[in-house]
């Protein structure tokens, strides 16, 4: 039973244009929430986090909404670039175990 | 810093052979985790240690899989009688403290090919 789920499996977008990646989760009990960045060949790296009594978090080109009501959250990335294609992995956190989602490989096409 | 080393990168082993795979965690850091990434199933956790002590193999695979961390600037994970199953990248990653909302930093993991 995946706890972490993401929407998309892939998701393509022209340079210039705001991507949009979805997650859900299920167990009320987290309250924090990254987004890893992974590149072909490397490890996951977090991209900006949020915890869950907030409802935006903004950082630069890349702004987390959360809704804890609804139990998702998205990650915008506005204005995005040829360098922005990567994996991007959703996931929370409870005490210090995170549990991640399975990934939404984004292609931005220039 | 150099980050969270990991070897071998890449492994290649017959089916019932043993691997191990090595990791050295960034210096200072007290925390220790182990994940194994597929296309199927994202990113795993198999295995925490804080202090050197294991804390949480949840993870694991019970009969096969084994982590050790002997000392704060090592870890290995041993899996014995691979199956074509196991074939997978094997990241570890390493935090502070090992506290609720840290940053794992991750090393770029080995790739374990069970043939």
């Amino acid at each position: 039973q995946q706890q972490v789920r993401q929407s998309s499996q892939s998701l393509t977008v022209w340079e210039g244009e705001t991507a949009i990646l979805n997650c859900s989760y299920e167990n009320s009990a987290f309250d924090y929430f990254p987004w890893y960045q992974q590149f072909p060949g490397e490890g996951p790296a977090l991209l900006i986090a949020i915890r869950s009594v907030s409802d935006k978090k903004e950082d630069g080109r890349f702004t987390i909404f959360f809704n804890k009501r609804e139990k998702n959250l998205s990650l915008h990335i506005k204005d995005s670039q040829p360098g922005d294609s990567a994996t991007y992995f959703c996931a929370a956190n409870m005490g210090y175990k995170l549990t991640f989602g399975t990934g939404t490989s984004l292609l931005v096409d220039p | 810093n150099a980050g969270v080393i990991q070897t071998p990168r890449h492994k290649v082993t017959g089916k019932g052979q043993e691997a191990t795979l090595w990791c050295e965690p960034i210096s200072g850091h007290s925390a220790v985790f182990w994940y194994r990434q597929t296309i199927v199933q994202g990113l795993e956790f198999l295995t925490y240690f804080r202090n050197q002590a294991p804390i949480d193999d949840s993870g694991m695979p019970k009969e096969r899989f084994s982590a050790q961390m002997p000392n704060q600037s090592h870890s290995t994970l041993k899996i014995q009688s691979t199956q074509p199953q196991d074939s997978a990248v094997y990241l570890c990653a390493s935090s502070l403290l090992g506290g609720n909302a840290e940053t794992l930093y991750f090393g770029s993991g080995t790739r374990l090919t069970v043939l």
